[in-house]
């Protein structure tokens, strides 16, 4: 069981560099959301979606984009990275019914922006 | 932005004791709260959801409890064990976004 993929594990980015986060889950999970860990910071919400072709942003999202043309793929973009995107990003997904369902985590990019 | 606080940020328990910690969420507009775990170089994984005041839900030898009308859960760990030591995360659960705690991090010393 795969589970939730996120690829790269690690990236080194230069600052105004563009990338994209992939993330790819096979449990057929309709919710699926992007959150960056900060040390001494809870997980925070950037982006999150609740099927295919529909988003929205959570707590902190601004410099990313995301799209959700398929149930199973969420990727994050960077349009334009920055030294504050240094972190850890975590993809995650859960079955339907909200916040009432557990959240299944990728095992997380490590950014870090130069 | 939601309010989610865990206390103690940190704890250090002797192995076979037992251990208690906190967490406080808005009291208003409740939806779930979640507990995870998460040890070092994995991802968090899902212990509980709660969704109901006065819940109380255990899984091995770790329990939770519930009250939404004063705002905070408990999560108990009855004879702390060293594969116990991780990273406790609360998340409150408001619609369809969850805000999570800091987290307290468990080390159990043999």
């Amino acid at each position: 069981n795969a589970g939730v993929t996120q690829t790269p594990k690690f990236q080194v980015l230069k600052t105004g560099q563009s990338m994209t986060l992939q993330c790819a889950q096979d449990m057929n999970h309709e919710y699926m959301s992007w959150y960056r860990q900060d040390p001494g910071m809870g997980l925070r919400l950037i982006h999150y979606s609740v099927g295919a072709g529909i988003t929205d942003q959570g707590e902190v999202p601004n410099g990313y984009n995301v799209s959700r043309s398929t149930t199973e793929d969420f990727p994050l973009r960077l349009l334009s990275a920055a030294p504050s995107q240094t972190s850890v990003y975590f993809c995650a997904s859960s079955a339907p019914g909200g916040s009432n369902s557990p959240l299944h985590f990728g095992n997380g990019t490590r950014l870090t922006v130069t | 932005i939601l309010n989610v606080e865990q206390s103690p940020q940190s704890l250090h328990v002797q192995e076979g004791d037992s251990t208690n910690f906190t967490c406080s969420f808005p009291s208003s507009n409740f939806y779930a709260l979640h507990w995870y775990r998460w040890e070092t170089a994995k991802s968090p994984e899902a212990l509980f959801v709660m969704t109901l005041n006065g819940d109380e839900k255990k899984k091995g030898r770790i329990s939770a409890t519930l009250n939404t009308k004063e705002g905070y859960s408990y999560l108990y760990i009855k004879g702390s064990q060293p594969e116990d030591s991780a990273t406790y995360l609360c998340a409150f659960g408001n619609d369809y976004k969850l805000s999570f705690g800091a987290g307290t991090t468990v080390t159990v010393r043999a």
